[in-house]
């Protein structure tokens, strides 16, 4: 059974401060790495696909890396506009499997 | 704009009501999938539909019911709702073939709460 999990749950962070999400999993069979922001209210909006170990993708001030058991998305000096939640998820076969989430507060 | 989108965005039930929740994409999508959100929980898929006539059950399809009623549409319905189906519900789409170079596109969710 494929499995995600996030963590930490929850990160507060002031303006500036960077840090990083981490997301283990396991699963046979990977297809994809997914990365996905959401906001309240909303539904989950797709960042970044990884495919194989030591990739990696950036959007602003989102780097995201892959390794064979986990992956890591850093947010460099975030903004409050940064503050979501911040899920992964591993496809294989037609299908991904989401993680937990992690909620990333960022205060001015 | 190009997207998903789920219709009615808020509800409420009495247990034991039924309803059914719609979902249409404008994408040519080939796949489509119902998932629901619940604190602490994630998202977990319900039912999924990978191409135009054929559905498949996902990890908590207990207690609901598909029908991929053409290319575009993906609903899902309650038969007899009960307060566990307490949820928010996200329909989402993709491409099948491409695999899933470009994840899903999720609609916006619909509230859905059972008294």
């Amino acid at each position: 059974e494929d499995q995600v999990t996030q963590s930490p749950e929850a990160l507060r962070l002031q303006e500036g401060e960077s840090s990083s999400l981490n997301c283990s999993y396991t699963v046979s069979g990977l297809r994809g790495l997914f990365w996905y922001r959401q906001d309240p209210g909303k539904g989950p909006e797709f960042l970044f696909t990884l495919y194989s170990a030591g990739e990696e993708k950036e959007k602003e001030r989102l780097k995201a890396t892959l390794t064979k058991k986990e992956s890591f998305l850093h947010i460099t000096a975030p903004k409050p506009e940064d503050s979501a939640t911040y899920l992964c998820a591993v496809g294989a076969g037609n299908k991904l499997t989401f993680g937990g989430g992690t909620r990333v507060l960022v205060k001015p | 704009n190009a997207g998903v989108t789920q219709t009615p965005k808020f509800q409420v039930l009495k247990t034991g009501q039924s309803m059914t929740l719609q979902c249409a994409q404008d994408m040519n999508h080939n796949s489509m999938y119902w998932y629901r959100q619940d604190p602490g929980m994630g998202l977990r898929l319900i039912y999924y539909s990978a191409s135009e006539g054929t559905t498949d059950k996902g990890e908590v399809p207990n207690g609901y019911n598909v029908s991929r009623l053409n290319k575009r549409e993906f609903s899902l319905r309650l038969e007899s709702a009960a307060p566990s189906q307490t949820s928010v519900y996200f329909c989402a789409s993709s491409e099948l073939g491409t695999g899933l170079a470009y994840g899903y596109t999720f609609g916006s969710g619909t509230r859905l709460t059972v008294v």
